[in-house]
């Protein structure tokens, strides 16, 4: 069993409609929860963190945390084209910064 | 406010080889981790340093290995270069203080070894 499992996609979505993006992770002792985004050819970006059971929202975005069910979503609002990217969910455990990454979800937004 | 950088941006190698890749992080920040990421998948954990230290590592051999600088500032060498050492190879860095702390990327290195 992977650790941080991701559906390889691609996830489409027409402009404007929101996007779902779902993450599980096997480790119950897993703390910290990320959300980078990663365009072709480009190093992660870092959208979004949270820590704690619930939903948290920047902007657009909205990462939720089932930390019960060992999961962690992300919601895009109002999807445009420049969300088209892969989506990597990340998870730390530990007393470290060791973060194990999900191989990503392609997400495509359809003009 | 300067991110993190790497370099080179680009690096061709053959097998056998040997590679320095560096990174400097993001200013203020003083905990650096390296990734390798193959094409369609994501990032894995090599190593990670702070305080000049090797802190954490990732399940690859001991042709893998690393030096942070006293200004943080780090690199990643591999030794005896394989086919399947071609990748993208990521520094990321991020402020110590355990796991809440989110990392911050650099562009990358892609190596290819021919």
């Amino acid at each position: 069993q992977k650790e941080v499992e991701q559906n390889s996609g691609p996830l489409s979505v027409p402009e404007g409609a929101i996007a779902s993006l779902n993450c599980t992770y096997s480790d119950r002792g897993s703390q910290s929860f990320f959300w980078y985004r990663q365009y072709s050819g480009k190093s992660p970006e870092l959208i979004m963190f949270i820590y704690s059971n619930g939903d948290k929202e920047d902007g657009r975005f909205t990462a939720q945390l089932n930390k019960a069910s060992q999961y962690v979503s992300l919601l895009i609002r109002d999807s445009q084209p420049s969300d088209s990217a892969t989506y990597l969910c990340a998870v730390t455990a530990g007393g470290y910064q060791k973060v194990t990454f999900g191989t990503g979800t392609k997400l495509q937004v359809i003009p | 406010d300067a991110g993190v950088t790497q370099s080179p941006t680009h690096l061709i190698k053959t097998r056998g080889q040997q590679v320095t890749l560096r990174c400097s992080p993001k200013s203020g920040h003083d905990t650096v981790s390296w990734y390798q990421q193959a094409l369609g998948q994501g990032p894995q954990f090599i190593f990670q340093y702070y305080e000049e230290e090797e802190r954490q590592r990732g399940n690859f051999p001991d042709r893998f290995s690393g030096h942070q600088f006293p200004n943080y500032s780090s690199e990643l060498n591999v030794n005896a270069l394989l086919l399947g050492d071609s990748a993208l190879y990521l520094c990321a860095s991020s402020l110590e203080g355990g796991y809440n702390q989110p990392q911050h990327f650099g562009d990358g290195t892609r190596l290819s070894i021919l």
